[in-house]
């Protein structure tokens, strides 16, 4: 079973939308880290949030927002006002205690985000 | 997170030969992690190393593929006899060496192996 679900696998909005990329997670574990990463075209994949499993409040930063419930397992992502530049794909992560001794992050497949002008 | 470094960026092979990717983590960091992006699917966990030692390589495959950090010089990602369902771009991510780490990873621009 996929631990990430990153239901939509492409997304097209014009510029100024608001855009919303759904995540769905699955774990056992009281603890855990939920992140998002955005690759854009040139491929390096950049942090954007980290969001611990004892920490429901939602964060906004700019234009970016993030709405985490445990009651759905889900860590939502929402643009606001998009603009060409969030052009990328979108990966939402899932981080577990492993049986080595630490975290490792699952991906999900991402999401494919086209902002047209 | 531009401190890490993986060279080549492109590398293209034959079947059956050797491919080398390297890994530089960033400047204090001691964790590195090796994932693999195929055509529309998300990134793939291979390996997670500390110096000298292979911490999980579960999401290795059994053959040909292998991993080392030694205690000087890069990581090194090493595919032995490729084959075309190798080709895929390969990621290297650090994290510092943190009792807190909770995964939060800091990756290279990616080594993109195409297999002829």
């Amino acid at each position: 079973a996929q631990k990430v679900t990153q239901a939509q696998t492409e997304i097209s909005v014009v510029e100024k939308e608001d855009v919303t990329l759904d995540c769905v997670y699955e774990t056992r574990d009281t603890t855990y880290y939920l992140f998002w990463y955005k690759q854009p075209p040139s491929g390096e994949l950049v942090f954007l949030i980290r969001r611990n499993s004892f920490d429901e409040q939602n964060e906004i930063s700019g234009r970016y927002s993030w709405n985490f419930q445990k009651s759905t397992s889900s860590f939502n992502f929402t643009i606001t006002a998009s603009q060409v530049v969030d052009s990328a794909v979108y990966f939402c992560a899932l981080s577990e205690f492993a049986s080595g001794g630490s975290y490792i992050p699952t991906f999900g497949r991402g999401t494919s985000l086209i902002v047209h002008p | 997170n531009a401190g890490v470094m993986q060279n080549p960026r492109h590398l293209v092979r034959r079947r059956g030969q050797e491919a080398r990717l390297r890994c530089s983590p960033m400047k204090g960091h001691s964790h590195v992690y090796w994932y693999r992006q195929l055509p529309e699917e998300g990134l793939k966990f291979m390996v997670y190393l500390q110096k000298e030692n292979i911490i999980d390589e579960s999401g290795m495959p059994k053959e040909r593929f292998s991993a080392e950090f030694p205690k000087e010089g890069p990581s090194i990602l090493r595919i032995q006899q490729v084959v075309r369902g190798d080709s895929a771009a390969y990621f290297c991510a650090s994290s510092p060496l943190d009792e807190t780490n909770t995964g939060e990873l800091f990756f290279g621009e990616g080594s993109r192996l195409t297999v002829l």
